[in-house]
């Protein structure tokens, strides 16, 4: 079965770190683009990084230079490590494949069940 | 950035009825439009794509149509199951990947 599960949430104080894992099943994280979105309480969802083999990364504004995103190279887990954390951060964190069609990065096909991330101020 | 909307923000429908959302990009994404449909406590789940191609194992009583900045989604007979939260998507130009805020719809 095809299927995507994050770990790692957890209630943390404002300024410290994270590292959020996602755990992919039925196909290798390696040939995909894989995204990090996020759904702050009782809010929409925000796209927040996204992975594609070892060589292209991507972050929202939001994120840049805080969120670090990389691959487990002999598993197949994608992570995603947050420092200086905000309160503005917390949500629920969902890992998403993005579905592929003649080499275009497209919508997402595969969505985790998400990882609840907590900051305290 | 391309900005998302959606509406209405709330719509309020009866079993067996229709809904009609609507979904709007602030510059043309073609037809690179997904939709989602969200319960509570779940991930997003893939609805739509290419604006009007369902996704494996979507019933046929969803539908989307629309190009360029304007778009529908259809479900032509309310059921249970579908009372949901739904999001529209654009991958014509990214990053970012962007979303509407959402369209819930609620049983009247």
């Amino acid at each position: 079965e095809v299927q995507l599960v994050e770990s790692g949430g957890g209630l943390i104080q404002s300024g410290g770190s994270l590292r959020l894992s996602c755990a992919a099943s039925g196909f290798t994280v390696s040939n995909n683009y894989i995204s990090w979105v996020r759904q702050a309480p009782g809010k929409g969802l925000e796209w927040v990084s996204a992975f594609y083999s070892n060589v292209i990364t991507y972050y929202a504004d939001s994120v840049k230079g805080r969120f670090t995103i990389f691959r487990d190279n002999s598993k197949s887990i994608l992570y995603l490590q947050m420092n200086s954390l905000r309160a503005e951060d917390t949500a629920v964190y969902y890992c998403a494949r993005h579905r592929m069609f003649r080499g275009a990065v497209c919508d997402f096909d595969i969505w985790g069940q998400g990882t609840v991330v907590t900051v305290s101020s | 950035e391309i900005v998302m909307t959606q509406s209405p923000a709330t719509l309020s429908v009866s079993p067996g009825e229709r809904a009609t959302l609507s979904c709007r990009a602030s510059q043309s994404v073609s037809t690179n439009l997904a939709w989602y449909q969200q319960k509570p406590g779940q991930g997003p789940r893939l609805l739509i794509y290419d604006a009007s191609t369902r996704a494996t194992g979507i019933p046929a009583r969803f539908s989307g149509s629309g190009s360029g900045t304007e778009f529908t989604l259809t479900i032509s007979s309310l059921q249970s199951e579908d009372f949901a939260v739904y999001y529209c998507q654009q991958y014509n130009n990214w990053p970012p990947w962007t979303f509407g805020q959402g369209t819930k719809v609620e049983i009247k």
